[in-house]
């Protein structure tokens, strides 16, 4: 079953336009949320977790679990964040890690 | 800390042959993953370890195998290699899997070509 589902693939934005990348997941009881980020040739990393509710390099993700979402948000958006990005999920119990099949963010000059 | 290390980079095989990605990790962590990612797909879950001698099938654990003689070491074995094993694999680990220990660091991929 889908657990992570990231609509867009490709996502482009202007430098200092709003950027939001989106993700929904299913998962019945209380899941932990998470952004990872590829940049060109760097190593997949952790950018925010959803339990730590905090801004880093200026994005924010809020996990609403009425609708299901934690989506990835900035005001801003900057060239050096053009990278590949992918939404994940951490059940409460269990060892399993699910990822989004990713979106890639092209920030425009 | 060199992190999480995978060998080889680059990986052309035949149909039929074996090969094993070896992986280590230095940050004395628990958890330890390998996924494979298709083109246009998400990661998926290969197996994973929660401690040495401790191993469990993922998402796709079909036409590999894994052991966890060690804290540091993952290796993943591919046996009678097939088309539909051609993809990127990462190996990953984690303190935890929960709470905030349960950031995962991953390797630099692993590139396997089958044919």
């Amino acid at each position: 079953a889908q657990r992570v589902t990231q609509p867009e693939k490709l996502l482009s934005v202007f430098k200092g336009a709003p950027v939001e990348l989106k993700c929904n997941y299913s998962y019945s009881g209380s899941p932990e949320l998470f952004w990872y980020v590829q940049y060109s040739r760097q190593r997949l990393q952790l950018l925010l977790r959803h339990i730590s509710r905090e801004s880093i390099k200026g994005f924010t993700a809020d996990l609403n679990k009425g609708e299901t979402s934690f989506h990835l948000k900035k005001p801003f958006a900057q060239e050096e964040d053009s990278a590949m990005y992918y939404c994940a999920l951490s059940g409460r119990t269990g060892n399993q890690f699910y990822f989004g099949t990713g979106t890639s963010l092209t920030v425009i000059p | 800390n060199a992190g999480v290390t995978q060998t080889p980079k680059f990986r052309i095989l035949k149909i039929g042959q074996s090969m094993t990605l070896q992986c280590t990790q230095d940050m004395n962590h628990n958890y330890m993953y390998w996924y494979r990612q298709d083109p246009g797909m998400g990661l998926k879950l290969i197996y994973y370890s929660v401690g040495a001698g401790i191993t469990d099938k993922g998402e796709v654990p079909n036409g590999y195998n894994v052991s966890r003689s060690t804290t540091e070491d993952f290796p993943l074995r591919l046996e009678l290699a097939a088309p539909s094993q051609t993809s990127v694999y990462f190996c990953a680990s984690s303190y935890s899997s929960k709470g905030a220990g349960n950031t995962i660091y991953f390797g630099e991929g692993s590139w396997l070509t089958v044919v």
